[in-house]
């Protein structure tokens, strides 16, 4: 079956910090991978996703994530974090029946 | 101008009761999805449907069923709800069934059972 590791539940920056979010993946064949945020009080929005070609793939908000395949990982990055990126940021891969989710990172930056 | 919404946005019930969530997409949409989202935050898949098949994730108990009265909308209705199925759930659709599809979340229901 296929999962999701998210393997930093609690995240905590100071602003203009570099951010890197772990998220590995297992599953044999193709795989289409996404990361959704969730800030606060807030439905669930698409920052990026990958399903072919380049694989670094950037995002809204400054956002982008590499897929690499040799390490079944697809971790987000952003240079410079800011106090408005304070939010739950979910990974996922893609199946025809929905979606499956990493249980969340809690990212939080302090001003 | 709400691409998905649901209602209501909380729900607080007794433990045995019945109740419905409604979720309705205006983006023309094919494939409606609910999840829930526990308190720790996990979200697992329930159900995936559009106008021909319904896939249920098999750890879903059968007191949850969706019905859908057209394609816009795809409603969960909780029979004898438990104190477990307090939690977020979110509605999301997209455009067609298929793993590189990007799905649109509504603002979830948070059900509360006493």
């Amino acid at each position: 079956a296929q999962s999701v590791s998210q393997h930093n539940h609690h995240v905590i920056l100071s602003e203009a910090a570099s951010l890197e979010l772990g998220c590995n993946y297992s599953y044999g064949g193709t795989v289409n991978l996404f990361w959704y945020v969730q800030y606060p009080g807030q439905h669930l929005q698409l920052l990026l996703k990958y399903f072919s070609g380049d694989p670094l793939v950037k995002g809204i908000k400054g956002f982008e994530a590499e897929f690499i395949k040799s390490k079944f990982s697809f971790n987000l990055r952003k240079p410079s974090v800011q106090w408005s990126d304070t939010a739950e940021y979910f990974c996922a891969v893609g199946k025809a029946d929905g979606l499956t989710f990493g249980k969340g990172t809690h990212l939080i930056i302090q001003p | 101008d709400t691409a998905v919404s649901q209602t209501p946005k909380y729900l607080v019930t007794q433990m045995g009761n019945d109740k419905s969530i409604k979720c309705e997409q205006n983006l023309g949409h094919d494939t409606m999805y609910w999840y829930k989202q526990d308190s720790k935050k996990f979200l697992k898949i329930m159900f995936s449907y559009n106008n021909k098949e319904l896939i249920i994730n098999e750890t879903v108990p059968n007191r949850f069923s969706p019905k859908s009265p057209d394609k816009a909308h795809l409603n969960l209705h909780i029979n004898s709800l438990e104190l477990g199925d307090s939690a977020v759930y979110f509605c999301a659709s997209s455009h067609l069934t298929g793993s590189a599809e990007t799905q649109y979340f509504g603002p979830g229901t948070r059900l509360l059972v006493l």
